[in-house]
């Protein structure tokens, strides 16, 4: 089955700087990668996503690049604000066993100082 | 559009009772809902796929018999955990694809999440 890795697993950042986070699949046959951000004890929110046709997409200070080939993906999120301060995961879907299901990776814990 | 709800959203239990958590959609159809376990400063880990009308798919090392799942419509699915313990302490969370997007779509769409507390 698909796994998926997370890195790093907290990542402190100042105000206004920028924040990488990066994923990396083991199934080759999975095609879309969605991002969560979860604040403490509510459900996770998908801030973006990516298919496997498209190498980067950005939406606003959010920008996630997927690499096919070595099979990781990124989430970058520039300017950072306190309110961007939560946990934050990727996930990878694939359809080959008909259900779609997600795999997350383990998370990062993202703290926005001000 | 594209809520789902929980219910209940927190429950305290004694050790050896069944809790039943319901996810609904509330405004769409949903062919197949997700359920999820996290435990404190963890990931998601997906527990089974329920699919309206059939049988629900368990991930491995998920017991069957103690988690409980029926999918009885395009709107509801609901977790029964059996004979609940202290291990069992989580939070529960569903999903669900919206049916109307066709069988391609991948967004899940999250419920607000059920903590259980066994006593």
């Amino acid at each position: 089955g698909e796994n998926v890795e997370q890195h790093p697993s907290t990542l402190s950042v100042q105000e206004g700087d920028s924040a990488v986070i990066k994923c990396t699949y083991s199934d080759s046959a999975s095609n879309y990668f969605p991002w969560y951000k979860q604040e403490l004890g509510k459900r996770p929110q998908l801030i973006i996503d990516i298919r496997s046709n498209v190498g980067e997409k950005k939406d606003q200070r959010i920008a996630v690049t997927l690499n096919k080939t070595a099979k990781h993906f990124s989430l970058h999120i520039t300017e950072t604000q306190p309110e961007d301060s939560a946990v934050y995961f990727c996930a990878a879907s694939t359809a080959h066993t008909g259900r779609r299901a997600l795999t997350f990776g383990s998370g990062t814990r993202l703290q926005v100082q001000p | 559009g594209a809520v789902v709800s929980q219910h209940p959203s927190w429950v305290i239990c004694k050790s050896g009772t069944s809790v039943k958590i319901e996810c609904r959609s509330l405004d769409f159809q949903a062919t197949t809902m997700f359920w999820y376990r996290q435990f404190p400063k963890q990931s998601l880990m997906l527990m089974a796929t329920s699919n309206e009308g059939s049988k629900a798919t368990y991930e491995q090392g998920v017991e069957k018999d103690k988690f409980l799942i029926n999918h009885a419509s395009l709107t509801l699915s609901t977790l029964t955990v059996t004979s609940a313990h202290p291990e069992d302490s989580s939070f529960y969370i569903c999903s669900a694809r919206d049916r109307q997007r066709g069988e391609g779509t991948d967004t899940q769409y999250f419920g607000p999440g059920t903590r259980l507390t066994v006593l």
